[in-house]
């Protein structure tokens, strides 16, 4: 159980595209989700917060604009970054949990390079 | 403010070693989360352990044990006859407890276990 999966699992785009990262909760509903991005060699850095059917909370110093959320089911949650540059190339890993654990489930990781 | 620190960068020991990855964290609130996560080589965060901060009860589980000092505010983890599987970076981190439990991560420690 609590299995999370993401996808792709791996892109690469031109710079001045948007691309878009999928989070899903398999076997779970999640009420609250998590999008995390993570240098190399460096800790997992908090981006965001989604709440399903709600406006994402940022983390300071995250540009809303540039990183848009969106939270539609209880299942689902999309990262779209926008515009995107060579200092974007990351990886960006989600995470979920459901609103009867307060214990959170990562997906696999998605990484990024934007050329 | 909450801070979580692993004070080790990197670890390294031969295979059936036993090894203790240090955590000591800082929080005003008096009820919070403790966690241990698993990042492998694959980049997938994986769930180990949760502590809750009113359960001081030191746990074991397989070759894996977890030593909670609220005293000290440590929580370090050890690995008991370590194996080359075990190689990967291990995160420390603390939530809040009954609200969106966003995690604060520890710096992480590598571990890297030698046949």
């Amino acid at each position: 159980g609590a299995v999370v999966s993401q996808h792709p699992s791996w892109v690469i785009c031109k710079s001045g595209t948007s691309v878009k990262i999928e989070c899903r909760s398999l076997d779970f509903q999640a009420t609250t989700m998590f999008w995390y991005r993570q240098f190399p060699k460096q800790s997992l850095m908090l981006m965001a917060t989604s709440n399903e059917g709600s406006k994402a909370t940022y983390e300071q110093g995250v540009e809303k604009d540039k990183f848009l959320i969106n939270h539609a089911s209880l299942t689902l949650s999309t990262l779209t970054v926008t515009s995107a540059h060579p200092e974007d190339s990351s990886f960006y890993i989600c995470s979920a949990r459901s609103g009867l654990s307060d214990t959170q489930y990562f997906g696999p990781g998605t990484r990024l390079t934007v050329l | 403010a909450q801070k979580v620190t692993q004070a080790q960068t990197e670890i390294s020991v031969v295979e059936k070693e036993d090894v203790t990855l240090d955590c000591v964290y800082e929080t005003r609130d008096t009820t919070y989360y403790l966690f241990w996560y698993k990042q492998p080589p694959s980049g997938e965060l994986v769930f180990l352990i949760r502590r809750n901060s009113f359960d001081e009860q030191n746990e074991i589980s397989g070759r894996y044990s977890w030593n909670f000092q609220k005293s000290t505010s440590s929580f370090n983890f050890t690995i008991t006859a370590s194996q080359v599987v075990d190689s990967a970076v291990y995160f420390c981190a603390l939530s809040d407890y009954g609200g969106y439990n966003k995690l604060i991560f520890g710096a992480g420690t590598r571990l890297a276990v030698h046949p």
